[in-house]
């Protein structure tokens, strides 16, 4: 099983709304990752947990705020977003370290989201 | 620096004939590399994956791929392509240092029924 679930599927909000988004794997793996997608363009990654510690933080706005409850969960909590911020966010997670070259990152379906 | 290209927007393939998606592809140490596909309004599917050994590797959907490393490519074939398989296809590296993948820019696929 290489499922990963994201909720919702689609969240329309406005740009002083409080939201998250929610991403959950069963697949034992330690790693989990939150990517923004705009369309036709490839995923650009936004941060990376590691065994639930933040591992990369790509320079993400603070209006993005991830979290990580246990090694199966991980949210990613919106505040004050702008219409720019509309994309596809996509969740993913591998088996993390000491996988090492074995590691390869399994995808979420995505959230729509659109900020008005 | 890591990276990869593929330098065909969108490749145009009429169905039953063989496809051939490229990626090239750019790193300093050993080459970790993927392909995945994305439906429309979908996640990313991964479909194959070259770590080392045979350079011919097989995957998901009757794809497989072609490792060479005088080229430094990495394409993406299929003998006999369905319609079913329209979609945007990623190459992506992996720097074995850390955690980070980087995908190409994408490859729209179209099938012609």
């Amino acid at each position: 099983d290489t499922e990963v679930t994201q909720t919702p599927k689609h969240l329309v909000m406005g740009m002083t709304n409080k939201k998250s988004l929610k991403c959950e794997q069963h697949m034992g793996h330690r790693a989990m990752y939150w990517y923004k997608q705009k369309a036709k363009k490839p995923p650009e990654l936004m941060f990376v947990y590691s065994y639930e510690k933040l591992s990369i933080n790509e320079s993400v706005p603070s209006r993005f705020s991830p979290e990580c409850p246990n090694s199966s969960l991980l949210n990613l909590h919106l505040h004050a977003l702008q219409p720019e911020d509309s994309a596809l966010y996509l969740c993913a997670s591998s088996q993390g370290p000491p996988s090492g070259r074995l590691d390869t990152q399994y995808f979420g379906p995505g959230t729509r989201l659109t900020v008005l | 620096a890591q990276s990869v290209a593929q330098p065909e927007d969108q490749v145009n393939v009429a169905e039953g004939n063989p496809l051939t998606v490229k990626c090239t592809y750019s790193v300093s140490g050993n080459p970790y590399l993927f392909w995945y596909v994305q439906y429309p309004n979908r996640g990313l599917q991964f479909l194959l994956k070259y770590i080392t050994g045979d350079n011919l590797v097989k995957g998901s959907y009757g794809f497989e791929a072609e490792f060479n490393k005088s080229q430094t490519s990495f394409h993406l074939k299929k003998p006999s392509a369905l319609v079913s398989d329209s979609a945007l296809y990623f190459c992506a590296v992996r720097d074995g240092r850390d955690d980070k993948i980087i995908f190409g820019k994408g490859t729209r696929l179209h099938i012609l029924p």
